[in-house]
């Protein structure tokens, strides 16, 4: 299974766009990227999956360069309520996939 | 369209008691999952789910964890006897069955949150 790494922590102000980046070095041919968010007393909550280049929905856009060892997650002009854990993700496309999540990336939005 | 519902919200017990949670999954979903979560941290995978059968239960603490899938559809997650250390938010998640592109896509519950005493 491919790991991840992502910062732990981040800061942003109201109205910034946030982008919030994640390693996978080992990620397959046939790997997924997926990012979720959680709230406090939530469940995770899907946003974005994508295998190469760029992906774009209502919430956000999700950057995949070329080796795909990396994807960056952007968030456009960020509010309070987007303040959660965003966690990155590397998704098989088999029968052994674990969706193993790692320790995400805590964003805090100030006013 | 209804979402994955999980029960009971809140459980306090003391140790050594059992305990059950309960999950129904989103309507046509196959693949069912049961996370733990502990405070600070990912959830981590307890079980897997394909139809009726656990195709991955590595991580379950068999000696005092059990779950079922009857019917493939609803699910328990059972503690027997509780330990100090099971205190954590209890994931169930539900996806279209593995092996296809929008497998990676989780729908989670709220979880049910343990407190041993």
């Amino acid at each position: 299974l491919a790991k991840t790494t992502q910062p732990i922590s981040m800061d942003s102000y109201e109205g910034q766009e946030v982008n919030i980046t994640c390693s996978h070095n080992n990620i397959a041919t046939n790997d997924y990227i997926t990012w979720y968010q959680q709230f406090p007393s939530q469940g995770p909550r899907f946003i974005i999956q994508g295998y190469k280049t760029k992906v774009t929905n209502e919430v956000a856009s999700l950057f995949i360069p070329a080796d795909r060892k990396s994807s960056t997650l952007s968030l456009p002009r960020v509010s309070l309520s987007d303040t959660a854990v965003y966690y990155c993700l590397v998704v098989g496309d088999n029968a052994g996939n674990m969706l193993t999540f790692g320790g995400g990336t805590r964003l805090m939005v100030k006013p | 369209e209804a979402g994955v519902v999980q029960s009971p919200r809140y459980k306090i017990i003391e140790k050594k008691q059992p305990v059950a949670f309960w999950c129904n999954p989103i309507s046509g979903h196959n693949t069912l999952y049961w996370y733990l979560q502990n405070l600070g941290q990912g959830p981590e995978l307890l079980i897997r789910y394909e139809n009726e059968e656990a195709v991955d239960d590595s991580q379950l603490p068999k000696d005092r964890f059990s779950a079922e899938r009857l019917k493939g559809v609803d699910s328990t997650l059972k503690i027997q006897p509780a330990e100090l250390g099971d205190s954590a938010v209890y994931l169930c998640a539900s996806s279209l069955e593995a092996g296809t592109s929008e497998s990676g896509e989780l729908f989670f519950g709220e979880g049910s949150r343990l407190t041993v005493l």
